[in-house]
């Protein structure tokens, strides 16, 4: 059965603390992989796709990994403003168009 | 201006009551999507739609129907709500030449 699994389910750092969000998937093919964050009363912002193992993207204080079971969203020096839910979603290349999304983590970063 | 947006924002309804849910989108993309989000699980795919004529369930469908009025517009509906469709909205699109969905701002649906 395809699954995608998101650890911490919540994440609690200082300002500055750098750490890292998991996202571990069991897919039959993986066509791609997508982070979104997401706040509070909104819907999720398109963060990051990856497409291959090995691959890695940036973005500001944001990077992302994917290996073939996981990826790693690390945050680096983080601010207040990036509190937010940080969701996974990974795209299936069989059966048809299939999109599965993690719970997502919650972060929450203090001054 | 929004390039995703959802009306209404919030609605409280009855069970048994029709409801829709619209969804517009000036971004010109093909393909157009209705999710699910429930606390503390992931968003779920109620239907999506590749183009005008074209209509597929997702993996939560039952109790819910679709239309595509025009390539800008998809609609949900709930032919007689129930208390377990409490949930919130999500219409998403996404070009066919790439698979990055962009979401609109949800409806809160609350089923009493």
């Amino acid at each position: 059965e395809d699954q995608v699994t998101q650890s911490p389910e919540a994440l609690r750092l200082q300002e500055g603390e750098s750490s890292s969000l998991n996202c571990s998937y069991t897919v039959s093919g993986l066509r791609g992989l997508f982070w979104y964050r997401q706040d509070p009363g909104k819907g999720p912002e398109f963060l990051f796709t990856l497409y291959s193992a090995g691959e890695e993207k940036e973005k500001e204080r944001l990077k992302a990994t994917l290996t073939k079971k996981e990826s790693f969203l690390h945050i680096t020096a983080p601010k207040p403003e990036d509190s937010a839910t940080y969701l996974c979603a990974v795209q299936v290349s069989a059966g048809g168009f299939k999109t599965i999304f993690g719970a997502g983590t919650r972060l929450f970063v203090k001054a | 201006d929004a390039d995703v947006t959802q009306t209404p924002r919030n609605r409280i309804t009855k069970t048994g009551k029709r409801i829709m849910l619209e969804c517009s989108q000036t971004k010109g993309h093909d393909r157009m999507y209705w999710y699910r989000q429930d606390p503390g699980l992931g968003l779920q795919l109620i239907y999506y739609s590749f183009d005008v004529k074209d209509i597929n369930k997702g993996e939560i469908s039952d109790g819910y129907s679709v239309s595509r009025q025009a390539q800008a517009k998809f609609s949900l509906s709930l032919e007689s709500a129930i208390p377990n469709q409490t949930a919130l909205y999500f219409c998403a699109t996404s070009d066919s030449m790439a698979d990055t969905q962009y979401f609109g701002p949800g409806t809160r649906l609350t089923v009493l």
